[in-house]
């Protein structure tokens, strides 16, 4: 089935470790997303990738870092985490950068304590 | 500022009818986005709107207005399975969505 794999589901991890979330998809879609979204606040956009080999930052990129090595994959690293990235993770694509629709994947749940 | 606006929540009864409203203030404006979220799970493309008018797509309609930077998602004929959080995003000049905290459903019987 076409769509976006996200991993780990649910993460708990001590303050101070690096982390990496997966996030593969099988659609030849161009662009990617990462947002986070917190209780009460729309969807924050993170890094985002327009095109394989090319990376830009969101709304909220401290903290995060991310990579474009093709056009499936598209990890976010958090170097060093620290409480307030408690969040739900949701990587995203669509075809092209633009007016087009976001397919979603089912999210990481992270939780820095 | 760039802004989203939209209810917190809103209850309705299975089988009625229900409007959703949202107000957008944008750098420019490529369309508008809504999306249903259902609890613990990922959002799911609803309808875009970047023309006034409304978009009738089975239950669910939505409307824009570009000049007074508002739309409203209709659903009609209510079902249980309704019950979500329901999303609306504006894309800016620069194709960047700014999403709205959401606006949750509670369908009761």
């Amino acid at each position: 089935i076409a769509g976006i794999t996200q991993a780990p589901t649910s993460q708990i991890l001590a303050a101070g470790r690096r982390m990496t979330l997966r996030c593969t998809q099988d659609m030849r879609h161009n662009a990617m997303y990462w947002y986070r979204q917190d209780l009460g606040l729309g969807l924050r956009l993170i890094h985002y990738s327009n095109t394989a080999g090319t990376t830009g930052k969101g709304e909220v990129p401290d903290g995060y870092s991310v990579s474009r090595a093709n056009t499936d994959d598209f990890p976010l690293t958090l170097a060093s985490a620290v409480p307030s990235q408690t969040s739900v993770y949701f990587c995203a694509s669509s075809r092209d950068q633009g007016a087009n629709v976001l397919t979603f994947g089912a999210g990481s749940r992270l939780t820095v304590l | 500022g760039q802004n989203i606006d939209q209810p917190t929540e809103m209850t309705a009864t299975e089988g009625a009818i229900v409007q959703i409203n949202c107000t957008y203030q944008t750098s420019g404006f490529n369309g508008l986005f809504w999306y249903q979220q259902h609890a613990g799970e990922a959002p799911t493309f609803l309808s875009y709107n970047v023309l006034d008018g409304l978009e009738e797509k089975g239950r669910f309609s939505s409307f824009l207005s570009r000049s007074k930077g508002y739309s409203y998602l209709l659903l009609k004929e209510l079902q249980m399975k309704d019950s979500a959080s329901y999303l609306c995003a504006a894309m800016d000049s620069n194709y960047q969505l700014i999403w709205g905290a959401g606006t949750k459903l509670i369908i009761k019987p």
